[in-house]
């Protein structure tokens, strides 16, 4: 159980293009979902959490208009890189967190490369 | 403002050896610590969730151990193999579920 998945798992883009990323818990409600990214050899940095039905708390640093973020249902959350830029290739990884222990599930993430 | 250290950054063993990898945090008012597995290109395998008020968690040949108090937390891995070649993460949790990464030790196990 508590398997989350990404799509796409890997991404090319063109600068100046937006991307959406999505994540879906699989077998459980989540209430809270975790964006981060992680650049090479680096570790992971929280970009923003969102909840179901509300908006997303960024990091601080982070531009809440360049990644939307939407968590429409207990089931899937989206992140919308928009018009992006050769910097913002990355690995962006989700996480959902179960009701009840404070674990978080983390997706296989998404390779972005953008040209 | 929660700060985790992964010390060494890199390790490198020969096959069948036991080793330990350390992890301390400067907050210890911390929810838990996981103990995470990455693989090149990959995202993150959990191997071990302890909670505040436990003091180590036993999965198979891995055993991690938390001193709150103290801020630290240690990963000891038995009888090494090649598959266990990997990048380990600490992560801490915090209020809010927040979590805060190390920055990894990277292990090479050696046939």
């Amino acid at each position: 159980g508590a398997v989350v998945s990404q799509h796409p798992s890997w991404v090319i883009c063109k600068s100046g293009t937006s991307v959406k990323i999505e994540c879906r818990s699989l077998d459980f409600q989540a209430t809270t979902m975790f964006w981060y990214r992680q650049f090479p050899k680096q570790s992971l940095m929280l970009m923003a959490t969102s909840n179901e039905g509300s908006k997303a708390t960024y990091e601080q640093g982070v531009e809440k208009d360049k990644f939307l973020i939407n968590h429409a249902s207990l089931t899937l959350s989206t992140l919308t890189v928009t018009s992006a830029h050769p910097e913002d290739s990355s690995f962006y990884i989700c996480s959902a967190r179960n009701v009840g222990p404070h674990e978080q599930y983390f997706g296989p993430g998404t390779r972005l490369t953008v040209t | 403002k929660q700060e985790v250290t992964q010390i060494p950054a890199a390790l490198s063993v020969p096959e069948g050896e036991n080793l330990v990898l350390n992890c301390s945090f400067t907050d210890s008012a911390i929810y838990n610590l996981q103990w995470f597995r990455q693989d090149p290109g990959k995202g993150l395998t959990s191997l071990l969730l302890i909670q505040s008020s436990q003091r180590e968690q036993t999965s198979g040949r891995l055993n991690a151990s938390l001193d709150k108090s103290s801020g630290r937390s240690t990963l000891y891995i038995a009888a090494s193999q090649p598959g266990d070649s990997a990048t380990y993460l600490c992560a801490v949790g915090t209020s809010g579920s927040r979590l805060t990464f190390g920055e990894g030790t990277q292990l090479t196990v050696n046939p």
